[in-house]
């Protein structure tokens, strides 16, 4: 079965430090996303991007969070400056031939440490 | 208010139970979906749903969007079900997550 492939699994970064987390959505997908779980809340949508641009984002994702396609395969989320707040579980997810509901597939999530 | 309400917030039932858990929400949505968490943090997506009922398994989804409410029913239940149970609405192109259900089956 299709997997999204988050990496790494686990990141601890210095308060104030740029990051980057990886992804590499289901191949034929058109729709990704980034989320994210604060230890203890719920999942939290980041942003949504479709044809290579921004088609959503929350109000969570400010001026320090950026997002890219680089390639074909992978899908980056960007920290520019993290603060302590920033730690949390880090999903992509990515879905639809279809459309945006379809086939809604999440990677394994990193676990993203700001101390 | 949280625009997707769920019930109960933990649940306990041995083995062999019929479980239901139930979600509200309170904003027009493209669909729904019901998705599972186990401990290790990863979510996989059970159910996606816009009218009517699925099945899959032991695991049967309902929706009515009239009156903005689903249930999650799994029938026989084991302790391999133990996880997070959550309900996400569509809107746009994002999902609006529920707190979740902790289902724990005891044998």
């Amino acid at each position: 079965e299709p997997e999204v492939t988050q990496t790494p699994s686990h990141q601890v970064t210095q308060m104030g430090q740029e990051v980057i987390l990886r992804c590499v959505p289901i191949s034929n997908h058109l729709y990704f996303y980034w989320y994210r779980q604060i230890l203890g809340q719920k999942v939290e949508f980041l942003v949504s991007f479709y044809n290579n641009e921004i088609s959503e984002k929350s109000e969570i994702f400010d001026d320090q969070f950026s997002v890219e396609r680089p390639d074909g395969s992978n899908f980056t989320l960007k920290i520019r400056s993290t603060k302590l707040e920033d730690s949390a579980m880090y999903f992509c997810a990515s879905s639809g031939v279809k459309g945006p509901g379809y086939g809604y597939t999440f990677g394994s999530g990193t676990r993203l440490t700001v101390v | 208010k949280n625009e997707v309400e769920q019930s109960p917030q933990n649940l306990t039932a041995q083995e062999g139970e019929f479980i239901t858990i139930n979600c509200s929400y309170s904003v027009g949505i493209s669909a729904l979906h019901w998705l599972q968490q186990h401990p290790g943090g990863g979510i996989v997506s059970l159910f996606m749903l816009s009218s009517g009922k699925k099945k899959h398994g032991r695991l049967i989804a309902t929706i009515n969007i009239q009156e903005k409410h689903s249930s999650l029913h799994i029938t026989a239940s084991h302790p391999r079900d133990s996880a997070v149970y959550i309900c996400a609405v569509a809107r746009g192109s994002r999902l609006t997550f529920g707190e979740g259900t902790q289902l724990t089956v005891n044998p």
